[in-house]
């Protein structure tokens, strides 16, 4: 079964550090560009940023530049999002998504991290 | 940036009505546009791709048309499973995505 599993809910503080994960299985990791999409609560989608595990090639939607930091770990079929100081603001949910290249459609979405940025 | 204007924000239909969402390319985006459905507390899921082609799997009761700069997508007879926020989104080859703002959809 192809999916992507992602890490759990995060509770932090403004101005620590974060890291949340999205592992791939069932498919070519290396092959697909793996996306991340923020919904802040009650909103809508925002695109992220995107990156290509196969050579880490990464592009970033400019809303989203300087903010975070997205990588990938193909030896383990793993992309992250990361932030080195959070703020309130960032509470969101965050979801991983496969892009195809065909049609440039997310087809597989992981199952989304809660972060909650709180004092 | 290409901006994408989805209407209407909100929708309440019965039960076997035919819905229709409309998004609006702020350029010509030729049919590079999908559709995602997102149910309460779930991520989303991809519906249309391409603006007109059904993703596997999905019934045949959703439909997406358009090019260009005006896209619809149509639910032919709402069904209750149906209740969800949907999204259009369009990408260019940066590779760079927007979605629009999204349309929640109610049962009346």
């Amino acid at each position: 079964e192809v999916q992507l599993v992602q890490s759990g809910a995060e509770v932090k503080k403004p101005g620590e550090s974060l890291k949340i994960s999205c592992k791939g299985s069932g498919y070519s990791f290396t092959s697909y560009w793996i996306g991340w999409v923020r919904q802040m609560p009650g909103k809508g989608l925002e695109w992220m940023g995107i990156i290509y595990p196969g050579d880490s090639d990464t592009r970033y939607s400019p809303s989203f530049q300087g903010q975070v930091t997205i990588s990938a770990d193909k030896s383990i079929s793993t992309a992250y999002l990361q932030w080195s100081s959070l703020k309130a603001s960032d509470t969101a949910m965050y979801y991983c998504a496969r892009r195809r290249e065909r049609d440039d459609a997310f087809d597989i979405w992981g199952q989304g991290t809660m972060v909650t940025v709180s004092s | 940036d290409i901006q994408m204007t989805q209407s209407p924000s909100s929708l309440s239909a019965s039960v076997g009505d035919r819905v229709t969402i409309t998004c609006q390319a702020s350029q010509d985006i030729s049919n590079y546009l999908n559709w995602y459905q997102q149910k309460p507390g779930k991520a989303p899921k991809l519906l249309i791709y391409d603006a007109s082609n059904l993703e596997t799997g999905v019934p045949s009761r959703f439909s997406g048309s358009g090019s260009g700069t005006d896209f619809t997508f149509t639910i032919s007879s709402l069904q209750p499973e149906d209740i969800a926020t949907y999204y259009c989104q369009q990408y260019d080859n940066l590779p760079r995505y927007t979605f629009g703002q999204g349309t929640k959809l109610e049962i009346k």
